[in-house]
């Protein structure tokens, strides 16, 4: 199973203060078809995850611009520019190239 | 508007069957497949199955031998069945529609008790 390795596993910001997190694949996850089918989620405490990012950089419907995501191959990261405190909760990248789809660890950002 | 609503039995007893229902709106089940993940304080997020708009499923093999997904597309539900339960499986399974995983229910929370 491909393994999805995410750094750092907490992350403590300040409101306005812009920050990366980084999920690195043991496999690349660049499929035959041209796509590389790599998410990004947000689990909101007690809330399920909720999609940001789709296809390593396309920000979902209704998902502020703050958010981006970039990468390939194996490396691949989100950055938050000017955390907001809605943004509290753990980050979550998910790979669905190859089966089984298999999710990181997560990421715990909390506000200063 | 799209929603997603799981229901299930909270507590199920070791070695029994698991039975969970996902209703959806808002979408057609024949227009998108549909797949289960759960999250348990073990393991974390697990990608179960899903179930293509066509009928037919694909199985994380880690879950394979005891999983089964169907759906009721007239009824809009898709369903997860799993046998053999154990302690481990206890935590929340999770419904999501799976055109790039956008739409998510809220979750059910699952505990495996005698």
């Amino acid at each position: 199973d491909v393994v999805l390795t995410q750094t750092p596993s907490i992350l403590s910001a300040t409101i306005g203060q812009s920050v990366s997190i980084s999920c690195r694949s043991s496999q690349s996850l660049l499929d035959s078809d041209g796509n590389t089918y790599l998410y990004w989620f947000l689990q909101r405490p007690g809330q399920s995850p909720q999609r940001l990012i789709y296809l390593v950089s396309n920000l979902g419907s209704g998902v502020p611009n703050r958010f981006s995501g970039s990468g390939s191959g194996t490396d691949f990261t989100l950055k938050i520019s000017g955390v907001e405190a809605e943004d509290l909760g753990v980050y979550y990248c998910m790979q669905a190239t190859h089966a089984p789809f298999t999710f990181g660890s997560g990421t715990k950002l909390e506000i200063k | 508007q799209v929603q997603l609503k799981e229901t299930g039995p909270g507590l199920v007893q070791p070695t029994q069957t698991l039975s969970i229902t996902c209703t959806v709106s808002g979408f057609s089940l024949t227009s998108y497949y549909m797949q289960w993940v759960r999250q348990t304080p073990g393991k974390g997020l697990e990608w179960m199955g899903f179930i293509r708009s066509g009928g037919s499923t694909e199985y994380n093999s880690e879950f394979k031998s005891r999983l089964s997904i169907s759906r009721d597309t007239s009824k809009n539900q898709v369903f997860l069945k799993m046998n053999s339960l154990k302690t481990e499986d206890t935590g929340v399974y999770y419904c999501a529609r799976m055109y790039h995983f956008d739409y998510w229910g809220q979750g059910v929370m699952v505990t495996v008790s005698s």
